[in-house]
């Protein structure tokens, strides 16, 4: 299985202010298509995870242009421009080049 | 609005059965493979099963192996999870999820205990 590493596991911000998450896989997600196959995902208290960015750097239907996604091969960022109130929750990746595996999520607060 | 609709969970005994459904809506179900997620209390997403389009192909996470049984009736654009021999461990709440991981079930809590 593709092992997936996130850091930090606990992010404190300042509303306003930049934020940025890093997930590492155990193997390469570039596949021979072009894609990586890397996802992102925001958990909120009680509600099912939401797509922010698949394949890496595409924006899923919906989500502010303050959420980015870079990356590639096993490194892959999420970065938030601008943190608002309502960016609280956890932050997954996951990779979906083999049967999904997450990150174990890093927890998302306000200072 | 695109939806999966779940339902199926609640309480057993270790070593019971339960079954989920999940009920999808305002999509071409049958040509999506589809997928469960769990999530223990206070714990992070773990896979589950998946199942292809047609129902021909099934994998699972080995925890489940030969416990679990993925199926879909693509008549009544309906997934199912059967759950045998459940554990205390099989505690959580569980997800359905389509392919492309953008649209997922409010999920439904299975608790295992005596």
């Amino acid at each position: 299985d593709i092992v997936m590493t996130q850091s930090p596991l606990s992010l404190p911000v300042t509303p306003g202010e930049p934020a940025s998450i890093s997930c590492r896989s155990s193997q390469s997600l570039l596949y021979s298509d072009g894609n990586n196959y890397l996802d992102w995902f925001l958990q909120k208290p009680g509600q099912p995870p939401q797509l922010l960015i698949y394949l890496a750097s595409n924006r899923a239907s919906g989500v502010p242009d303050r959420f980015s996604g870079s990356g590639s091969g096993t490194n892959f960022t999420l970065k938030i421009t601008r943190v608002e109130a309502e960016d609280v929750g956890v932050y997954y990746c996951m990779q979906g080049l083999q049967t999904w595996t997450f990150g174990q999520g890093t927890k998302v607060e306000i200072k | 609005e695109v939806q999966l609709a779940q339902s199926g969970g609640g309480l057993v005994q270790p070593g019971g059965s339960l079954r989920l459904s999940c009920a999808a809506s305002r999509f071409n179900f049958n040509n999506f493979w589809m997928n469960w997620v769990r999530q223990s209390p206070g714990k992070g997403l773990v896979w589950v099963s998946r199942i292809s389009h047609d129902g021909k192909v099934t994998d699972y996470a080995d925890s489940v192996e030969g416990r679990f049984s993925i199926s879909r009736d693509n008549t009544e654009n309906t997934l199912y999870l059967q759950m045998n021999s459940l554990r205390v461990e099989d505690t959580a709440v569980y997800y359905c999820a389509t392919e492309s991981a953008d649209v997922w079930g409010r999920g439904t809590l299975v608790i295992v205990s005596s």
